[in-house]
């Protein structure tokens, strides 16, 4: 199993500039969510889902929308990139029938805005 | 709402001393409690878990936590420090109703030859 597979890797944007982010999980997990993380500031939640074609905000949407179309992938989209929003973002999931919110992360995205 | 601290944000250590790196949490329930490891350029990787029954856990790579319920804290410990143990540390909790984690600011560790 790959696990928690995101792309791409490193990006570049300039400010005002849209893209997407993928994330994709082979583990059939139910919840997916996504992190920003910066220096001192720990992982923050932007948006989870507990289900195919559901979602919800987190800690810090703001100027993210996403979306979940398929039960194995989870889209973090930016519409207008800001300075701002120069972070490494983070992809995680979890299986929600034992209970346990153990999650399991992907590789992470780092993007630059200029 | 709960919250995550993690006392001291940089952590210092020669290679075989003790490793301590300290968390400290408030819920209104008792918690799910975790200790994920950060190396660098990488995602963050499970270290050990607590969820109920004994509360000393065992984790990967000799890491040990243990759940103090009278004190609300969830102290990460490994007795001889690793080149390898070189990587960030963040405590996070779950208070089990909403499938969301609350992570601390984590912990840079540096092990000194």
């Amino acid at each position: 199993n790959a696990g928690v597979t995101q792309t791409p890797k490193f990006r570049v944007l300039k400010t005002g500039q849209s893209m997407t982010l993928l994330c994709a999980q082979d583990m059939n997990h139910e919840y997916m969510y996504w992190y920003r993380q910066d220096p001192g500031m720990g992982l923050r939640l932007i948006h989870y889902s507990v289900g195919e074609g559901t979602t919800a905000k987190g800690e810090v949407p703001d100027g993210y929308n996403v979306s979940r179309l398929k039960k194995q992938n989870f889209l973090l989209g930016l519409e207008s990139a800001a300075p701002s929003q120069t972070s490494v973002y983070f992809c995680a999931s979890t299986h929600t029938g034992t209970g346990l919110n153990e999650q399991y992360f992907g590789p992470g995205t780092r993007l630059t805005v200029t | 709402a709960q919250s995550v601290t993690q006392l001291g944000s940089h952590v210092s250590v020669s290679e075989g001393a003790l490793v301590l790196l300290r968390c400290n949490y408030s819920s209104s329930v008792p918690p799910y409690l975790f200790w994920y490891v950060q190396y660098p350029n990488q995602g963050l990787q499970l270290l050990l878990k607590y969820t109920t029954g004994a509360t000393l856990v065992k984790g990967i790579n000799g890491f040990e936590a243990e759940f103090k319920k009278s004190e609300t804290s969830f102290h990460l410990t490994k007795p001889s420090a690793h080149m390898s143990d070189a990587a960030e540390y963040f405590c996070a909790v779950d208070p089990g109703s909403n499938y969301k984690l609350t992570f601390g600011k984590g912990t840079l560790l540096t092990v000194n030859p």
